[in-house]
């Protein structure tokens, strides 16, 4: 079973960067993808995009193109998810999820409160 | 991108009875990329059904799911009061991975 580690909730100024990491114990890092999901207040689930950490590679979810980034440091099994230009409508919960060998959404972490106020 | 239609949006429910959710896609989706999970306040999302039909682990056998093509569904028999809660299918045959708006069950 693979555990997901989130770092704490985040105060933001509009037009700032956020930088969210999740922190993987169990299993083999390298050997599976992370996604990014976020979750506005009394919203449903919103895929912003993932990485697969052993090939460096990423994929965005069109709506975030230019404002996120997902990097993975393999030495700290440890991945993170950038936002720059925080506005008001970023205010969410974002969650980290690690992509099981079926592909679904196997393991969760617990969430990060993000809020863009000014 | 693949849009997922939930319905019905709200399901009032008693315990003991039996829930029928509904999934629809805008286009054919691989039955081996369809999940399901559940979700209850304050609490991340947890895997119910991958593959359409396949339980993940530790899933109670009163969850199952069912379909093909564009219409998928999830049926929670004999309903328990932990069930109530908000679910959510997901595509991830093509990126975009995308969710369903959600169907959220309620004790009537």
């Amino acid at each position: 079973q693979v555990q997901l580690v989130q770092s704490g909730a985040e105060v933001k100024k509009p037009g700032s960067s956020v930088k969210v990491s999740c922190k993987a114990s169990g299993g083999t890092f390298s050997s599976y993808a992370i996604s990014w999901v976020r979750q506005a207040p009394g919203q449903g689930l919103a895929w912003m995009g993932g990485i697969i950490p052993i090939f460096g590679t990423t994929d965005y979810a069109q709506k975030f193109q230019g404002r996120v980034t997902i990097t993975a440091d393999e030495s700290t099994s440890t991945a993170y998810m950038e936002l720059t230009s925080l506005r008001s409508e970023d205010t969410a919960v974002y969650y980290c999820a690690r992509v099981g060998s079926t592909g679904s959404y196997s393991d969760w972490g617990q969430g990060t409160l993000v809020t863009v106020s000014s | 991108e693949i849009v997922l239609t939930q319905s019905p949006g709200t399901l009032s429910l008693s315990p003991g009875e039996t829930a029928t959710l509904s999934c629809r896609a805008s286009q054919n989706i691989s039955s081996s990329s369809l999940a399901w999970y559940q979700q209850t306040p304050g609490q991340a999302p947890r895997l119910l059904i991958y593959g359409t039909s396949s339980r993940a682990t530790g899933i109670p056998d009163r969850f199952s799911g069912s379909g093909s093509g564009t219409d998928f569904i999830l049926t929670i028999s004999r309903l328990e009061p932990e069930d109530f809660a908000v679910f959510y299918c997901q595509q991830y045959v093509s990126s975009p991975r995308t969710f369903g708006q959600g169907t959220k069950v309620e004790i009537k």
